[in-house]
């Protein structure tokens, strides 16, 4: 069965610094990964996808993530972290057949960023 | 640009009430729509896809059980039933497009229930 793990479940961060938030899933073959953010009292919004091609992907606001088939991972970076990214981030992996939109998500990194 | 209108946005629950929730989709070219749960500890959950105007499906999880319903094209119902505790219930959609792209999910707003 697919799943993912996000081992963080709280980053601190400090304005200016590098990011990488983990994530490492577990599916029979390649998947499709994205990256969603949850800014506070708000909904989903997407940052990046990964379908099978180039590694590193890039998203908005700067993130970006890349994909290893050997360490079964999708870890997101940002190379300067800004107050506004202060959220929860989730990675989710999602079944590569047609119809079927049950992603899995890891259970959250809240992001801290401190002055 | 907003693809989904949900309502109520917030709703509180007095214990063994059901509540009807409901999602309207603003653009046609993204029809598959689901259900998605995130409970207390932001744990997010899949529920239902329903596709087509006419489909329902059930189902029962650890504090609460729910019956969604395709009543249109752009209309996608849920009722939640003997909710034990507080939850997030939000709707997506999807393109109905051949290859990788179709799996893109965008998310609506949510609605969140307080169970009094």
């Amino acid at each position: 069965a697919q799943s993912v793990t996000q081992p963080d479940a709280r980053v601190t961060v400090s304005e200016g610094a590098s990011l990488q938030l983990r994530c490492k899933y577990s599916y029979f073959g390649t998947p499709y990964l994205f990256w969603y953010v949850q800014y506070p009292r708000q909904g989903l919004q997407l940052l990046l996808k990964y379908y099978p091609g180039d590694p590193v992907v890039q998203g908005v606001n700067g993130f970006e993530a890349e994909f290893s088939k050997s360490n079964s991972s999708f870890h997101l970076r940002k190379a300067s972290v800004h107050w506004s990214d202060w959220a929860v981030y989730f990675c989710a992996v999602s079944p590569t057949y047609t119809g079927n939109y049950k992603y899995v998500f890891g259970a959250g990194t809240r992001l801290k960023v401190i002055a | 640009v907003t693809l989904l209108e949900q309502n109520p946005r917030w709703r509180l629950v007095p214990r063994g009430q059901a509540v009807n929730l409901r999602c309207i989709l603003k653009n046609s070219q993204y029809p598959w729509m689901s259900w998605y749960q995130q409970d207390l500890q932001k744990q997010l959950q899949w529920l239902f896809t329903l596709r087509s105007p006419g489909d329902k499906e059930v189902k029962s999880l650890p504090g609460a059980d729910y019956l969604a319903t395709r009543v249109t094209d752009t209309e996608l119902r849920l009722q939640v039933a003997n909710m034990s505790q507080g939850r997030t219930l939000y709707c997506t959609c999807s393109a109905d497009l051949l290859g990788a792209s179709s799996y893109e999910q965008y998310f609506g707003p949510g609605t969140r229930l307080t169970v009094l």
